[in-house]
């Protein structure tokens, strides 16, 4: 079993719709969860970061974050073409200083005007 | 923009050749991680640099080095190359914790 999994789609979604992404993970000692966009042949981009579970709010992004579960998820409202990308989430342990990223494969969104 | 640089932006080489890329990080930040994208694989850690000293080890293949200079700048020496190292080679730099900040990475080639 991979430590993160994460659904690669491709996901197709008319504009303006709710988008739901989402990722499992088994290594329960993750505690730092991130989901970065990655535009075709570019650096991924941080999105949203939340520490432990809870929510997060940042404009029409929302992160979610389940512990008990081992359940993460990203939902994007209204979503516009510019959102059309490859979404990764990613989590980290921490601890002895080092904050290095497992990441699951992405899922591909296309946002269709 | 990230604040993250990366040197060059494409790179081909021959097999056997041996290569370096460059990262400059983040103006104050102290770690600098590497990370390789294939296609098959996804996004690889392969190792951290926190101001200067390497912190912690993934998926590195011992054909590859990396180090970090006094400026902070990192480079990572990937030599004996073989098709298989065909990737995208991605920088990130983080302040101390989670919150990792991406260059724009560097497309390797291995002809």
């Amino acid at each position: 079993q991979k430590e993160v999994e994460q659904d690669p789609g491709p996901l197709s979604v008319p504009e303006g719709a709710i988008v739901s992404l989402n990722c499992t993970y088994s290594n329960s000692a993750f505690q730092y969860f991130m989901w970065y966009r990655q535009y075709s042949r570019k650096g991924p981009e941080l999105l949203m970061y939340t520490y432990s579970s809870g929510n997060k709010e940042d404009g029409r992004f929302t992160a979610q974050v389940d512990k008990s579960s081992k359940y993460i998820s990203l939902f994007i409202r209204d979503s516009q073409p510019s959102d059309s990308a490859t979404y990764l989430c990613a989590m980290s342990a921490g601890g002895a200083g080092s904050y290095q990223l497992t990441f699951g494969k992405g899922t591909k969104l296309s946002v269709i005007p | 923009d990230s604040g993250v640089t990366q040197t060059p932006k494409h790179l081909i080489t021959a097999t056997g050749q041996r290569v370096t890329l460059r990262c400059s990080p983040r103006s104050g930040d102290l770690s600098v991680y590497w990370y390789q994208q294939s296609l098959d694989q996804g996004l690889q850690f392969l190792i951290q640099y926190y101001n200067g000293e390497e912190r912690a080890k993934g998926n590195i293949l011992e054909r590859f080095s990396a180090q970090q200079f006094p400026d902070l700048h990192s480079e990572l020496n990937l030599s004996s190359l073989e098709l298989g190292d065909s990737a995208l080679y991605f920088c990130a730099s983080s302040p101390g914790d989670s919150e990792a900040f991406f260059g724009q990475g560097t497309r390797l080639t291995v002809v």
